[in-house]
Parts: structure tokens; C-alpha cells; sequence
């Protein structure tokens, strides 16, 4: 059974840095892109960023470009998202979502970790 | 990388058919194939309905048909049914190499 299961959520002051970890199981999970999805508390969905299967390709939403950073252990079978430079604006619950093998959709998704950034 | 756009809200009574419409651009939705569509009920995650515009997967009753023309991706759903109301929301690749989704839907049935 696929499980994605997230971790690292919690309340952070703006300005400052959290680290995610998505610990995945069930699956070959070096062969599978990763993507770091958010939902703000009564708001819709919001791509955060992606990741290919070896690492070596990696895209963000502009939101969070250059504050944010995925990466993956292949060996751990983990995918982590520091967050850093906080703003209050991205205070939601992240998901950790799998994509369908040669598809641009996401198949599995893990409950989620809520971020809260206030002062 | 603005949102798609979908209809804030819909409504139907059951057994009738509803259409949710999500419009992109040439960059996302009009240039790609990789457009899906995903269910959320209230408190629980986001459940994968139509994958690659036209595809379900295994499991996802086939009252439900994904369509696309130009930048327009379409979401209807046959013989409406009371556990259809939620929210749904579309997605798609775009050219820059990142995704997109939309605002959302919130179904109701009657």
C-alpha cells in the first residue's frame, strides 16, 4: 500500500525556517517525481514545487522561488522542503504528493503537515 | 503562473449531468495533455478523478468524463449523485515546467 506520510508542520515566527519530510513507503520510490502541494485553511490548492525521480530536475512556484528548497533521499525513500524566509502568507497545510507513472497527475497524496507562520 | 479558472460554484439535482469548465492558456491547459482533475471532500485530501484529460483511474466510477478544447478542460459528471458534492478542482502542466491549478468548484447537489 502506497503511504506518504509528512512531518516538520508547526508554528514558525515570519522571517523564519522550517524543514518538511515526507517519509514515503509502498512504492519504488526512487522511480517516482515528488511534489510539495498547499492549502491554506478554507483556500484552494496551490503547486509549491517538484522534483524529479533522481533529483536532478526541480522547479518552484514563483511565490516561493528562491525562499524554498526540495530535495529527496532515494536511499532514505524521504522528500524534504526547508522553508525559509517565512512569510504569514504561506501559512497551509502541505501535502506530499506522488505522481502517476508518465503522467502529469498526482495519484497519492499524504494527509498533510499545517505550517503556521504568525507572530 | 496565474490560477486556471473555474466557476466558483455549481449546482444540480440528482440524476442530472453538470459541466465544470477550467480555462487556461496555450501555455497550460491548451498546450499540454497533462490536465486532471481531483475531488475533495470536506477534511479529507484530494482524490485523483481524471488524469491526462480523458483518463480515470482504476476505481473512479465512469460518470465522470474529462474533455478538452483549445485552452477549455471540462470536468462533467453524469447522473449527479448525493456523494458528489464537494469541491473539484483542475490542474495542468505548463510550459515552464511547472504546474498550475484552479481557484476550485464547489459542488452542490440539490
Amino acid at each position: 500500500e502506497v503511504q506518504l506520510e509528512e512531518s516538520g508542520g508547526g508554528l514558525v515566527q515570519p522571517g523564519g525556517s522550517l524543514r518538511l519530510s515526507c517519509a514515503a513507503s509502498g512504492f519504488t520510490f526512487g522511480s517516482y517525481w515528488m511534489h510539495w502541494v498547499r492549502q491554506a485553511q478554507g483556500q484552494g490548492l496551490v503547486w509549491v514545487a517538484r522534483i524529479n525521480h533522481d533529483g536532478r530536475t526541480i522547479n518552484y512556484a514563483d511565490s516561493v522561488k528562491g525562499r524554498f528548497t526540495i530535495s529527496r533521499d532515494n536511499a532514505k525513500n524521504t522528500l524534504d522542503l526547508q522553508m525559509n524566509s517565512l512569510r504569514v502568507d504561506d501559512t497551509a497545510v502541505y501535502y506530499c504528493v506522488r505522481v502517476l507513472y508518465n503522467s502529469g497527475s498526482f495519484d497519492y497524496w499524504g494527509r498533510g503537515t499545517l505550517v503556521t507562520v504568525s507572530s | 503562473q496565474s490560477a486556471l479558472t473555474q466557476p466558483a460554484s455549481l449546482s444540480g439535482s440528482p440524476g442530472q449531468s453538470i459541466t465544470i469548465s477550467c480555462t487556461g492558456t496555450s501555455s497550460d491547459v491548451g498546450g499540454h495533455n497533462y490536465v486532471s482533475w481531483y475531488q475533495q471532500h470536506p477534511g479529507t485530501v484530494p482524490k485523483l478523478m481524471v488524469y491526462d484529460v480523458t483518463n480515470r483511474p482504476s476505481g473512479v466510477s465512469t460518470r465522470f468524463s474529462g474533455s478538452k478544447s483549445g485552452n477549455t478542460a471540462s470536468l462533467t459528471i453524469f447522473g449527479l449523485q448525493a456523494d458528489d458534492e464537494a469541491d473539484y478542482y483542475c490542474s495542468s502542466y505548463t510550459s515552464s515546467g511547472t504546474w498550475v491549478f484552479g481557484g476550485g468548484t464547489k459542488l452542490t447537489v440539490l
